[in-house]
């Protein structure tokens, strides 16, 4: 059974600080997702990572994946209160892309 | 109207009562399926539906009740509910290829009584 680890669970930091949310999963997989979810809303789609090695940057956000380890990072760069949200990554099981496991969440709070 | 919609939003009913949940995708996707999201609890994957055809079960009890007449709408019927069943539902949308990225819908929260 794939499962899926975030850490921390929650996270305060402030304003102009970096800081790495990691994802570990327990079994092989071909894809991994990070997703946010601000409160009382729906889960918006961050990040898609295909192979071991790869990186993608959007804004002050940066995902990475190494496969061998079945590890992967969220990088923050430079935190402003406006990425207050949790975020979640999500794990394909092998060979059946559709069916997604999720982890807990990392709830990020930035303080001004 | 774009993306995944849902209706409705909010839902409260008893535990007698039968109601739905409907989801549409707009994306001319042809995956869709059913998660529940409970506090402090990961996303639960509840169904998967491929070309209309349910290929995934994840051991939901029988008063969930999911219907997929077309690759565009999802239904989720709901009776005999238990109160451990409020949480909020999200449906999600993809197409099968290089990335099958899933898309959400806003959700329907659910309280039961």
């Amino acid at each position: 059974e794939l499962k899926v680890e975030q850490n921390p669970l929650f996270l305060s930091m402030q304003e102009g600080k970096n800081y790495t949310i990691y994802c570990n999963y327990s079994t092989t997989s071909d894809r991994l997702y990070w997703y946010r979810q601000d409160p009382g809303k729906s889960l918006e789609s961050l990040f898609v990572l295909l192979s071991n090695g790869a990186v993608k940057q959007e804004g002050r956000l940066m995902a990475s994946l190494d496969t061998k380890a079945r590890l992967s990072t969220l990088h923050i760069t430079a935190a402003v209160h406006d990425l207050s949200a949790t975020y979640f990554c999500a794990v394909g099981g092998a060979g059946t892309a559709s069916k997604l496991t999720f982890g807990t969440g990392t709830r990020l709070q930035v303080t001004l | 109207e774009t993306g995944v919609t849902q209706t409705p939003r909010h839902l409260v009913m008893g535990m007698t009562n039968k109601k739905s949940l409907k989801c549409e995708q707009h994306l001319g996707h042809n995956a869709m399926y059913w998660y529940k999201q409970s506090a402090k609890k990961p996303l639960e994957l509840m169904f998967v539906y491929n070309f209309k055809e349910q290929t995934e079960n994840n051991s939901v009890p029988s008063r969930f009740s999911p219907e997929c007449p077309n690759s565009s709408h999802l239904f989720l019927h709901l009776h005999t509910l238990q109160p451990e069943d409020s949480a909020l539902y999200l449906c999600a949308s993809s197409q099968a290829g290089h990335t099958d990225t899933q898309y959400f819908g806003p959700g329907t929260r659910l309280t039961v009584l």
